[in-house]
């Protein structure tokens, strides 16, 4: 069962370098997610998706684009990093009926993302 | 909006010991809500879970009730392991916008032997 996979699993970053990080699940859920997480912070919600082919921002989507050509992926990029960007990233997916209570999201094991 | 407020921590007890970490809410309707714990290195994942009012939410020695009247959802455990050493976050997800988790700052626990 392999869930939310996440890669790569660590990167270091100049300034201004680009990457993108990719996320894949097989649980064949509509949403899927991107969170960065910051100590003392929680977690924030960047980018999500709730379905082949749409992207919608979250709460910090400044310096971050996201695409998702497919049902089972997601993908974030960074076009020109910024030491800013340091964080640990998360990606996520849940099912995407709307009005279930209680539909659990599940969790990557997290990009750890450096920027020099 | 949506928010969580978590006790901060870090929080270090011994073995045994009994763990409350306090957890409240401000959000419109009947948000459901969730405790995620994250072990040192790895991911997130969902520990409980409650999604009305009064629900009890229980999983590996933990618990948390849902209590609309105090906005709380407080997660207890009576005797805690070395193996439970992690940080814990509360979250909530409204009815309106079920695609958003709006989480908790996070707790540190750390259990000694």
């Amino acid at each position: 069962n392999a869930g939310v996979t996440q890669t790569p699993k660590f990167r270091v970053l100049k300034t201004g370098q680009s990457m993108t990080l990719l996320c894949a699940q097989d649980m064949n859920h509509e949403y899927m997610y991107w969170y960065r997480q910051d100590p003392g912070m929680g977690l924030r919600l960047i980018h999500y998706s709730v379905g082949e082919g749409t992207t919608a921002k979250g709460e910090v989507p400044d310096g971050y684009n996201v695409s998702r050509l497919k049902k089972q992926n997601f993908l974030l990029g960074l076009e020109s990093a910024a030491p800013s960007q340091t964080s640990v990233y998360f990606c996520a997916s849940s099912y995407g009926t709307t009005g279930i209570p209680g539909n659990t999201i599940y969790f990557g094991e997290g990009s750890w993302l450096t920027v020099v | 909006g949506n928010s969580v407020t978590q006790m901060e921590g870090p929080v270090t007890l011994s073995e045994e010991a009994f763990l409350t970490i306090n957890c409240t809410y401000t959000a419109t309707g009947y948000p459901s809500l969730f405790w995620y714990v994250q072990y040192p290195g790895e991911g997130l994942q969902l520990l409980l879970k409650a999604t009305k009012a009064d629900d009890k939410g229980s999983n590996k020695g933990f618990e948390a009730t849902y209590r609309k009247e105090t906005t709380s959802f407080h997660l207890e455990k009576g005797s805690v392991q070395v193996s439970d050493s992690a940080v814990y976050f509360c979250a909530l997800k409204s009815r309106s916008n079920d695609y958003k988790l709006s989480f908790g700052a996070g707790t540190t626990v750390t259990v000694r032997a």
